[in-house]
């Protein structure tokens, strides 16, 4: 089944201590994207990637790090999250043309993640 | 950069029409993106519009125009279950996708 799976789902963690929110699609995609959702906010895209080893930042990036080691990982990291950083996370991931997006992207189930 | 503006809640009644408009200023416009999305949810995918001109699903359909900066998403025959969030999203030719806030519609009996 073609799918985006994000891991953790629900993770409560505390002010500081480093963590990585995995994603990982099965489609041979080579855009991944982060992003984050807020109330009143909409999806705030983080950073996002057109291909291996290929990185850029998107509209919000301060306090994360990304990288894209495999085609089909694309973890976003936290090395030392803040309670500003309570949201709801999403990754997505499509296919991209010489020109752009050539249809749809396909994201995630969501992370939710909360800062303590 | 880009610029999204589109209705922040629209009510209407089962079984009639509601048109979301969404105006946009993006460099570099490659296509935009109409997804749905109920609270808590992921989005899910309705419509890529890349050229001008009206396009077809079902009950959905969306239309660009390229020039004006202008795309719409047009809902029919309105089901209960289409109340959620509908997010526009213009995309540019290197990866960059910004969301609109999302327009909330409320269907009601």
């Amino acid at each position: 089944e073609a799918q985006v799976t994000q891991n953790p789902r629900y993770l409560i963690t505390v002010t500081g201590k480093k963590l990585t929110v995995t994603c990982s699609q099965n489609m041979n995609h080579e855009y991944m994207s982060w992003y984050r959702q807020d109330p009143g906010l909409g999806l705030r895209q983080i950073y996002y990637s057109m291909n291996v080893e290929v990185t850029d930042k998107g509209d919000v990036p301060e306090g994360y790090k990304v990288s894209r080691k495999e085609k089909r990982n694309f973890p976003l990291i936290l090395e030392s999250p803040s309670p500003n950083q309570t949201s709801l996370y999403f990754c997505a991931s499509s296919f991209m043309g010489a020109s752009g997006f050539t249809g749809e992207l396909f994201f995630g189930e969501g992370s939710r993640l909360t800062v303590l | 950069g880009q610029n999204i503006d589109q209705p922040t809640e629209m009510t209407a009644t089962e079984g009639a029409i509601v048109q979301i408009n969404c105006t946009y200023q993006t460099s570099g416009f490659n296509g935009l993106f109409w997804y749905q999305q109920h609270a808590g949810e992921a989005p899910t995918f309705l419509s890529y519009n890349v050229l001008d001109g009206l396009e077809e699903k079902g009950r959905f359909s969306s239309f660009l125009s390229r020039s004006k900066g202008y795309s719409y998403l047009l809902l029919k025959e309105l089901q209960m279950k289409d109340s959620a969030s509908y997010l526009c999203a213009p995309t540019d030719s290197w990866g960059k996708l910004q969301f609109g806030a999302g327009t909330q519609v409320v269907v009601t009996p």
